[in-house]
């Protein structure tokens, strides 16, 4: 059964240091998404992204954060100045159409620890 | 602003002993309720999509039924591999999650 797939499983870093996170969603879904889960609390959009633009984004997604398609496969999350209020699961989330009947797929995480 | 409240926070069933999650949402023009099984450190897993009023949908033990205001996940005869934190997210502009119902299934 084919899945949303992230890499890698944990990072830690240093405050103000840029991280990427890296996702390789599901080959025929067409909107990409990012979520982020502190411990303890809610699922949280980011964005979400659609034929090479950005489509939806929060609050949370401010200047430090951007996200690209860089191939046909990956998609990714960069963080550009880490904060320790960044420190949470980050989730990747693919779907055939936008919000359709199938829902969205979610890979494994990326637990990001800044410290 | 739209928003998405689940009850109760934890539940503890004995194996078999059956219940009901509750969801309740203010969110104008919904355009579809998700249910979503979330394992400790791991990602949201997909159950169900409702998208009217009346609607049901049911996977093994799981039924989920939706009104104008909420949305119930009904568990019949729960056994222990049902444990999990059951989320509710509204599709709105964004998908807005509810805090989640910590279940746990004894044995």
């Amino acid at each position: 059964e084919p899945e949303v797939t992230q890499t890698p499983s944990h990072q830690v870093t240093q405050m103000g240091q840029e991280v990427i996170l890296r996702c390789v969603p599901i080959s025929n879904h067409l909107y990409f998404y990012w979520y982020r889960q502190i411990l303890g609390q809610k699922v949280e959009f980011l964005v979400s992204f659609y034929n090479n633009e950005i489509s939806e984004k929060s609050e949370i997604f401010d200047d430090q954060f951007s996200v690209e398609r860089p191939d046909g496969s990956n998609f990714t999350l960069k963080i550009r100045s880490t904060k320790l209020e960044d420190s949470a699961m980050y989730f990747c989330a693919s779907s055939v159409g936008g919000q359709g009947p199938s829902g969205q797929y979610f890979g494994p995480g990326t637990r990001l620890t800044v410290t | 602003e739209d928003q998405v409240t689940q009850s109760p926070e934890a539940l503890r069933l004995q194996e078999g002993e059956s219940s009901s999650l509750n969801c309740s949402y203010t969110v104008s023009g919904l355009r579809g309720l998700f249910w979503y099984r979330q394992d400790p450190g791991k990602g949201p897993e997909f159950l169900f999509t409702l998208y009217s009023a009346g609607e049901e949908k049911e996977k093994e033990r799981l039924k989920a039924t939706l009104t104008k205001k909420e949305s119930f996940l009904h568990i019949t005869a729960p056994k222990p591999e049902d444990s999990a934190t059951y989320l509710c997210a509204d599709a709105g502009n964004m998908l807005t999650f509810g805090g989640g119902t910590r279940l746990m299934v004894k044995p």
